[in-house]
């Protein structure tokens, strides 16, 4: 079956770092992105990893580990806004997203 | 309108009443897409339509059908509620942005609860 698996819940503190992992096993892969989703909110686009390495975007980076089915999210300068689920999805041979169930990140003063 | 658009934003249904959760987006995406998300799981995907005139079938179709007569309008409808369909629905549409990415916009959510 195919899976995806992200820890359920992280506490950071502001002005931190905090990196949110994602593995995956999925029938084929064509690419993987993360979302953030406050509270009662839509989904928001976030990154996009498709190749191996590291993408980044002003305070947030992505990682991609093809072989070892493996991704992060890095987030610095944490501010309270970040606080907010993250969602890994994948997009498998048949171009159909699986969706991890989210990591719940707790920001603290 | 600017992007997409759900309605009601939220509803509480009595088991056995039918049901149509509206969705329009102003972008002329091709692709739309019915999530239902539920507590402790990941989202998953109900019904999309590749184009105007097509539908699919996503993970967990049963109870639910959808129609696409127009590239901006993509409604669901559960025929006769049930209290397992209590969640929370998600449109979204998908366009072409960088690096050949298809990424979803989403519309802000529908609350269901079926009693």
């Amino acid at each position: 079956g195919q899976n995806i698996d992200q820890p359920t819940e992280m506490t950071a503190t502001e002005g931190a770092i905090v990196q949110i992992n994602c593995t995956y096993q999925t029938s084929g892969f064509n690419g993987l992105f993360w979302y953030q989703q406050h509270a009662g909110e839509a989904p928001t686009f976030l990154s996009y990893n498709v190749l191996d390495g590291l993408e980044e975007k002003g305070r947030f980076s992505s990682f991609l580990s093809r072989s070892k089915g493996y991704s992060y999210l890095l987030l610095k300068e944490l501010q309270m806004k970040d606080s907010a689920s993250y969602l890994c999805a994948v997009r498998d041979s048949n171009y159909q997203l699986i969706w991890g169930a989210g990591t719940k990140l707790i920001i603290k003063p | 309108i600017a992007g997409i658009t759900q309605a009601p934003t939220s509803q509480i249904l009595a088991a056995g009443r039918r049901m149509t959760l509206r969705c329009t987006q102003d972008m002329r995406h091709n692709a739309m897409y019915w999530y239902r998300q539920d507590l402790g799981l990941g989202l998953r995907l109900i019904h999309y339509s590749n184009t105007a005139g097509t539908t699919g079938k996503g993970e967990v179709p049963d109870g639910y059908s959808v129609s696409r007569a127009n590239t901006d309008d993509f409604p669901l409808t559960l025929a006769s509620a049930v209290p397992s369909q209590t969640s929370v629905y998600f449109c979204a549409s998908s366009g072409e942005r960088e690096s050949g990415a298809n990424v979803l916009t989403f519309g802000a959510g529908s609350r269901l609860t079926v009693l």
